[in-house]
């Protein structure tokens, strides 16, 4: 059973740049999660892909968007990066509904400088 | 708005002591909540949870509690040991709500225990 694995692992952008952030499902989970960790904080919640379609959506701008693929795999795109975009982003599975039972993979560090 | 407040950033302990990490929420629909650990470096790790219908949940050396009156919870590790040093995440859910599966997480305590 392989655990949920985010690409890249580190990442350094520009302001105004845009970037794509990957992430590959634990199998046998249908629901991807994204999560933005700033520094000392705790993960804050963007948003949630079942079926291919957002389901359900934190306090985020629209800049940020994202995708789901038929094999549950995820994107997080960000467009018009700013400065305070700079965190780590935590892509986390689960099955349908469910909000225990979620496995978290190691995230991808994005820089913008 | 903090609706999830871990007010300790850090904690130390003496190995074969018991860990006490609190959690605090202010909204009254959260009705599961859970713990997570953090390693540098790792995604964060499902470590118990807790149904609001229940006040304690115990998994081997892990127990949750939850006082619902006070809108506080705590984690307990007894006996702790060097390698549960790592950030702890409270985090709540609404499983009623429109957005089921978010979880929304307080801001880590540091745990270190020291041999």
């Amino acid at each position: 059973e392989t655990g949920v694995t985010q690409s890249p692992t580190h990442l350094i952008k520009t302001r105004g740049q845009q970037v794509t952030l990957r992430c590959s499902s634990q199998s046998g989970h249908n629901t991807v999660s994204w999560y933005q960790q700033a520094l000392g904080q705790g993960p804050q919640f963007i948003f949630q892909y079942y079926r291919e379609e957002e389901n359900g959506r934190g306090n985020f701008p629209p800049r940020f968007s994202g995708l789901q693929f038929p094999n549950y795999s995820s994107e997080l795109n960000v467009n018009a990066l700013e400065l305070d975009d700079s965190a780590l982003y935590l892509c986390a599975s689960s099955l349908q509904g469910s909000s225990y039972g979620y496995t978290f993979g190691s995230g991808t560090r994005l820089t913008v400088v | 708005d903090q609706q999830v407040k871990q007010n300790s950033p850090s904690l130390s302990v003496q190995e074969g002591r018991i860990s006490i990490l609190n959690c605090d929420y202010t909204n009254s629909m959260f009705d599961y909540f859970l713990w997570y650990k953090k390693y540098p470096a790792e995604g964060p790790t499902f470590l118990i949870s807790i149904s609001s219908i229940k006040d304690k949940n115990e998994d081997g050396r892990f127990t949750v509690f939850l006082n619902k009156s006070a809108k506080h919870l705590s984690l307990h590790i007894v006996p702790s040991q060097p390698g549960d040093s790592a950030v702890y995440f409270c985090a709540a859910s609404d499983r009623g709500g429109t957005s089921y599966g978010k979880l929304t997480f307080g801001q880590g305590t540091i745990l270190t225990v020291h041999p």
